[in-house]
């Protein structure tokens, strides 16, 4: 079975501040990895995603996110925060061998403060 | 750009009425779901269909069904509601093949039940 954890309900940043949401995986073969972004009142917006490749994806907005496989795990960042980044940001898996749906962490509350 | 559309955007039921979630979309997908996103819970998928004319349970499949009714239109119903089915739900569409698992989401439904 394929499994996500964000540690963090909540991560709080200064504006001009490097940030980081965390997020682990598990799955039984090779990973797809995704990161979402939930603006208040919208559906989820699609930032980066890592099939194969380059360990360091680089998706919309600024963001990036850097794929660990010894770690099992991919964890967006952002070299300088904006107060516009505040939302709610999920990651998401599959295993790359079946024709399963993503499962979703729970969320982490970014809040970028002036 | 229509995207993926769900009606209705808001809808209040009392416990043991039934309703249907429409949704559409015009991006020409194969594939399409339906989630619940509950407060510390994530998104949960309910029902997704990988093409049309095939249905499959995701991880909270009961009290619901779902008809993936042509290409575009993939709807959910509630055959008699519960308070436990109070919850935001997401439509969402995607390209098998190439865009893999990468989710185009509806603006979301939010379900009272009283």
């Amino acid at each position: 079975a394929q499994s996500v954890a964000q540690p963090e309900d909540q991560v709080n940043v200064a504006e001009g501040n490097p940030l980081t949401v965390k997020c682990t995986y598990s799955v039984s073969g090779n990973p797809y990895l995704f990161w979402y972004v939930q603006y208040p009142n919208r559906g989820l917006q699609f930032l980066l995603k890592y099939i194969t490749g380059d360990n360091l994806v680089k998706g919309s907005y600024g963001f990036e996110a850097e794929f660990n496989k010894s770690q099992t795990s991919f964890h967006l960042k952002k070299p300088s925060a904006l107060v516009s980044d505040s939302a709610l940001y999920f990651c998401a898996v599959r295993d790359w061998s079946g024709n399963t749906p993503l499962v979703f962490g729970k969320g982490t509350r970014l809040s970028v403060i002036a | 750009n229509a995207g993926v559309t769900q009606t209705p955007k808001f809808q209040v039921l009392k416990t043991g009425q039934s309703m249907t979630l429409q949704c559409a979309q015009d991006m020409n997908h194969n594939s399409m779901y339906w989630y619940r996103q509950d407060p510390g819970m994530g998104l949960r998928l309910i029902y997704y269909s990988a093409s049309e004319g095939t249905t499959d349970k995701g991880e909270v499949p009961n009290g619901y069904n779902v008809s993936r009714l042509n290409k575009r239109e993939f709807s959910l119903r509630l055959e008699s509601a519960a308070p436990s089915q109070t919850s935001v739900y997401f439509c969402a569409s995607s390209e098998t093949g190439q865009f893999i698992g990468e989710l185009f989401f509806g603006e979301g439904s939010r379900l009272t039940v009283l």
